[in-house]
């Protein structure tokens, strides 16, 4: 079972900050995955990171993929209370080689940004 | 609307009762998801299908819980003699190709 630790669990911040989510494993993925989830709706992706050391950027996100592929981080520049959210990292399954989409969940990130 | 949509959006249910849920995937969407995610905790995969069938139910905990999909495209999630450990909110996904999957927004299950 691949499993996937995000840290911190938890971070409150004040609009105008940065920050940065973090998703380790000791597993290598082929591809890593973020979603945002806000309250009673399901997750939204966010970006989907394949290549080691890979960087894309979304606005004032960052993602970053680890070379080796065990991790990835998420980084946050200038913070809005519009960021607020559970921020999920997901890696997909494989079969033979190909995706076949089924999705392990890190715990989650819960953002509070603060006006 | 053009997303995935749950119903109910939340059942609350007594200890031992039989429940369904049901997901209703984005149209022409081949595969089909169920997730549970309890309080503070992601998502934790429960059974997937391509089409009609179940690809793949590694993550359903017990034979109380059984998925159809009997015309590939509407879902219905049963759970038979409810316990409270089961309470959760529900999560349906579907997608056409495995990178991109829509989420619908879930179904709160309250067992009393």
């Amino acid at each position: 079972t691949q499993l996937l630790e995000q840290s911190p669990q938890f971070l409150s911040i004040q609009e105008g900050e940065n920050l940065t989510v973090y998703c380790n494993s000791s597993s290598v993925f082929s591809s890593l995955q973020w979603y945002r989830q806000e309250p009673g709706e399901g997750p939204v992706l966010l970006v989907t990171v394949v290549t080691g050391g890979e960087v894309k950027k979304l606005k004032r996100l960052t993602f970053q993929f680890g070379d080796a592929r065990k991790d990835s981080s998420l980084h946050i520049t200038a913070a809005q209370p519009g960021d607020t959210g559970l921020y999920l990292c997901a890696a997909p399954s494989y079969a033979g080689g190909t995706s076949y989409g089924k999705l392990t969940f890190g715990q989650g990130t819960i953002l509070t940004v603060h006006p | 609307g053009a997303g995935v949509s749950q119903t109910p959006s939340n059942k609350v249910t007594e200890k031992g009762k039989y429940v369904e849920l049901r997901c209703d995937p984005i149209s022409g969407h081949t595969a089909l998801y169920w997730y549970r995610q309890s309080l503070g905790q992601g998502p934790e995969f429960l059974i997937y299908f391509q089409g009609t069938g179940a690809a793949d139910d590694s993550g359903l905990p017990n034979d109380r819980f059984f998925a159809v999909r009997p015309e590939g495209s509407v879902s219905t999630l049963k759970i038979q003699r409810t316990e409270r450990g089961d309470s959760a909110v529900y999560l349906c996904a579907s997608s056409l190709n495995p990178h991109e999957q829509f989420f619908g927004p879930g179904t709160r299950l309250t067992v009393l």
